[in-house]
């Protein structure tokens, strides 16, 4: 079992629709990591939090420590977030800024 | 500010060949991790270079060597390539080894094993 499990893996949305992806782990963690990966593989950081929720514009990022979860919300959403959102860990048992990743969902918004 | 350089963008080895992929961080950033990238996969970590010396390793064998420079560019190697390292390698910096310090990725280096 992968220590980061993302759902669902592809999500298929009609333009304007509210979206959620989300994110269970196993270990201890001192961060979550939500990135964006589009078609050409670069991989940009939405967001970085280890309790409670960020807001990014439409982007919403919550997190609950006790249940190990994690949510990504794309609220109206439009043809240019289609992407690859990927879930990744900072673990307590490793020091330093190394990261385990999720496998990722592919959104696809239709417009 | 130029963030994460990565070099070349793409790449054809054949088998048994060996291949060096480099990496510039973002400016002022002093730790580069690297991470492999298979298709329709998360990426998964190789290892992580600071002050010059491989700090943390992932579960890759040891075909899979780095280096990192004064200047904190880093280089990957890998030898004896197969057909199973074809993938998207990734570099991240980072300042220091400072838990919960953002990630900055490169565009990744696509490499292709005939």
């Amino acid at each position: 079992k992968n220590e980061v499990e993302q759902s669902p893996q592809n999500l298929t949305a009609q333009e304007g629709e509210f979206i959620t992806i989300n994110c269970s782990y196993s270990v201890g963690i001192s961060a979550l990591h939500w990135l964006q990966q589009h078609p050409g593989g670069g991989i940009v950081s939405l967001f970085m939090l280890s309790s409670g929720k960020k807001k990014h514009g439409r982007l919403i990022a919550t997190i609950n420590i006790q249940e190990k979860h994690s949510s990504l919300h794309i609220t109206a959403s439009h043809p240019r977030d289609s992407a690859v959102y990927i879930c990744a860990v900072s673990p307590l048992e490793t020091s330093g800024s190394r990261l385990t990743f999720g496998e990722g969902t592919q959104l696809t918004v239709n417009p | 500010d130029a963030g994460v350089t990565q070099s070349p963008t793409h790449l054809i080895k054949t088998r048994g060949q060996q291949v060096t992929l480099r990496c510039s961080p973002k400016s002022g950033h002093d730790t580069v991790s690297w991470y492999q990238q298979a298709l329709g996969q998360g990426p998964q970590f190789i290892f992580q270079y600071y002050e010059e010396e491989e700090r943390q390793r992932g579960n890759f064998p040891d075909r899979f060597s780095g280096h990192q420079f004064p200047n904190y560019s880093s280089e990957l190697n890998v030898n004896a390539l197969l057909l199973g390292d074809s993938a998207l390698y990734l570099c991240a910096s980072s300042l220091g080894q400072i838990l919960n310090q953002p990630q900055h990725f490169g565009d990744g280096t696509r490499l292709s094993i005939l």
